[in-house]
């Protein structure tokens, strides 16, 4: 079945420094993703809208500068943490529907933890 | 605003008992339905959904979950619960009309007594 993997699963990072986290749909096309992040017990908060080839789409209230996404290509989303900060720890999730089938299920990555000392 | 409520934060049930996650949204046109499982450190999987048609759906791993209009509802249930089915359990509406992009509920976190 379509698998969406995500990279890295896990890293640490100094206050300050940017950190990139890898999306990559394997065996299918998607011309959209979606990005997440999830606080500890708590639930999952769409970011952003990953469009290949165009702007990402940001949901109310999360930086555009602070969370640049790339959509480079069919297979590829990237989403890039800019000057971490210790509040930005947290689990960030991608997903992506299968192209071409609109109604089909969300593939979710496994997630990157993100901690920023 | 859409929401999503998860009223049970915490469920514990003994293995081999019947499970009910329950799961409101707030009124309007009726949305698309999911119920996902995030098992910990992992991402979420698809245990079913609805979209239209019968209200009682069927997923994988022996769940199934009925959509009630009238009450704003789409619980999931089990009929007999494994060890292995304690994970975090999310409700998701989609109102756009593409059943992409999602609202999740809080999660219900389930614990399988054996």
């Amino acid at each position: 079945g379509a698998v969406v993997s995500q990279h890295p699963s896990w890293v640490i990072c100094k206050s300050g420094t940017s950190v990139k986290i890898e999306c990559r749909s394997l065996d299918f096309q998607a011309t959209t993703m979606f990005w997440y992040r999830q606080f500890p017990k708590q639930s999952l908060m769409l970011m952003a809208t990953s469009n290949e080839g165009s702007k990402a789409t940001y949901e109310q209230g999360v930086e555009k500068d602070k969370f640049l996404i790339n959509h480079a290509s069919l297979t590829l989303s990237t989403l890039t943490v800019t000057s971490a900060h210790p509040e930005d720890s947290s689990f960030y999730i991608c997903s992506a529907p299968t192209k071409g089938s609109w109604n089909s299920p969300l593939h979710f990555g496994n997630g990157t933890r993100l901690t920023v000392t | 605003a859409q929401s999503v409520t998860q009223p049970d934060i915490h469920i514990t049930v003994s293995e081999g008992a019947s499970l009910e996650l329950r799961c409101n949204y707030s009124y309007g046109a009726t949305p698309y339905l999911f119920w996902y499982v995030q098992s910990p450190g992992q991402g979420l999987q698809l245990l079913l959904k609805y979209f239209s048609g019968d209200t009682l759906v069927q997923g994988i791993k022996g769940f199934e979950a009925e959509f009630k209009r009238s009450q704003s509802s789409f619980n999931l249930r089990k009929p007999s619960v494994h060890w292995s089915d304690a994970a975090e359990y999310f409700c998701a509406v989609d109102y756009t009309g593409g059943g992409n992009k999602l609202t999740f509920g809080t999660g219900t976190q389930l614990k399988v007594e054996l």
